[in-house]
């Protein structure tokens, strides 16, 4: 399993542009990224997954470079909800994730 | 649509008593997952479980023991209770073992005193 390092905590103000960067270092061939949203006693939700390159969906983009050691989560301007534990996972279909230390992010008005 | 049932919500014991936690997972979702989280704490995982066989363990003390039913439904046993045992518990499930997306269920937030 892949060990994921994240920032601890990161500011922003609503309507921007956040970045989360991941780092992966030991990466698996077979390994996916997986990035999860949690709020205060809540469980986590699925936000995006990718193998490489770049994947987006309604709510978020993540970037993957070709050599797959990092990745990047990005939330198109943010609003005061979006203020949450986010989390970088990754593995494959044969060993179950393990969630690390996520990201706090705070969103301020 | 359906989502992941958990039950109780929430659970008061003493110290070294036992305790059972139930998990219903989405329809078709033959995957279960369980996740210990204490406060400010990130989610550990516990034990898995695909197609009613265990799959993978992680951090799961010797005093807890899970299992998956016929039905999918899987439960939680923890034993001996200890004050550090308190903590929110989530059950997730997912159509395919491993990285599929996990769905997570609300949490049964246990206090051991």
């Amino acid at each position: 399993l892949a060990k994921t390092t994240q920032p601890i905590s990161m500011d922003s103000y609503e309507g921007q542009e956040v970045n989360i960067t991941c780092s992966h270092n030991n990466i698996a061939t077979n390994d996916y990224i997986t990035w999860y949203q949690q709020f205060p006693s809540q469980g986590p939700r699925f936000i995006i997954q990718g193998y490489k390159t770049k994947v987006t969906n309604e709510v978020a983009s993540l970037f993957i470079p070709a050599d797959r050691k990092s990745s990047t989560l990005s939330l198109p301007r943010v609003s005061l909800s979006d203020t949450a534990v986010y989390y970088c996972l990754s593995g494959d279909n044969n060993n179950d994730m393990r969630f690390g230390a996520g990201t706090r992010l705070t969103v301020k008005p | 649509a359906a989502g992941v049932i958990q039950s109780p919500r929430h659970l008061i014991k003493e110290k070294r008593e036992t305790a059972t936690l139930k998990c219903y997972p989405i329809p078709r979702h033959d995957t279960v997952y369980w996740y210990q989280q204490g406060p400010g704490q990130d989610p550990q995982f516990l034990i898995s479980f695909y197609e009613k066989m265990q799959s993978d363990k992680g951090s799961i003390p010797d005093r807890f023991s899970a299992q998956q039913f016929s039905d999918y439904h899987s439960e939680l046993n923890m034993s001996s209770l200890e004050l550090g045992d308190s903590a929110l518990y989530f059950c997730a499930s997912s159509v395919d073992r491993g990285g599929d997306e996990q769905f997570f269920g609300p949490g049964t937030r246990l206090t051991v005193l």
